[in-house]
């Protein structure tokens, strides 16, 4: 079946150390997107990226890092350098550039730090 | 950028329709309206979109006011699984059709 897989569901970690949290699509949307969602909020944009070996910052990139070097992959690396990194993280993916389509999103990865 | 306001929550009892607002009085006029819907510890799942006519689907409906200023996410006979954060979202087309979510609408559906 054609979708958007993020893995693990559930990820811990020690503070201190880089994690990197796994988005894979196979529906060959070319723009795909990472989201935090903390406690009762809204998602807020971390990174996104419209084509292969090319993104940009969202609103929140500060401590996070991306690449995009296949299509269908979009990985995102949590640094120490993220002040709060407990957070529920999920990964989008739509056709680019085209007005009149929906975005698809991942089951989520909701990591902790301690 | 257009921004989008919602009512925090909303209530409805099951099998009654459900009429979720949203205001969005800076939309351009190339902007689509998209809602989307969050279920708990879920990803968001896309529900509706419009331009400008009403649209249907088989989850809801969509009423766009003439004047394009708010719109009304329509779900027909609500049920226990429809209890979910509802956002309502102007894509950025020309940022790779970005979504930004404001905090939606938390419906409650009472049995």
């Amino acid at each position: 079946d054609g979708g958007i897989t993020q893995s693990p569901k559930y990820l811990f970690r020690k503070e201190g150390q880089n994690v990197t949290l796994s988005c894979e699509q196979n529906l060959n949307h070319d723009a795909m997107y990472w989201y935090r969602q903390d406690p009762g909020q809204g998602l807020r944009l971390i990174y996104y990226s419209q084509i292969v070996n090319d993104f940009q910052k969202g609103d929140i990139a500060e401590g996070y890092s991306v690449s995009r070097e296949k299509k269908e992959s979009f990985p995102l690396t949590v640094t120490s350098a993220q002040k709060n990194p407990t957070a529920f993280y999920l990964c989008a993916s739509s056709i680019s550039r085209t007005v009149n389509t929906e975005a698809f999103f991942g089951q989520g990865t909701r990591l902790t730090v301690v | 950028d257009a921004k989008t306001t919602q009512p925090n929550s909303m209530e409805s009892n099951e099998e009654e329709p459900v009429h979720l607002p949203c205001n969005h009085s800076t939309i351009s006029g190339t902007d689509y309206i998209h809602w989307y819907r969050q279920l708990p510890s879920q990803g968001p799942e896309y529900v509706i979109h419009g331009l400008t006519s009403n649209v249907n689907n088989r989850m809801a409906s969509l009423a766009i006011a003439e004047d394009r200023k708010s719109s009304t996410l329509i779900l027909h006979r609500a049920t226990l699984r429809d209890a979910a954060v509802y956002y309502c979202i102007l894509p950025h087309y020309n940022a790779g059709n970005m979504l930004t979510f404001g905090g939606g609408t938390r419906l409650m559906v009472k049995p």
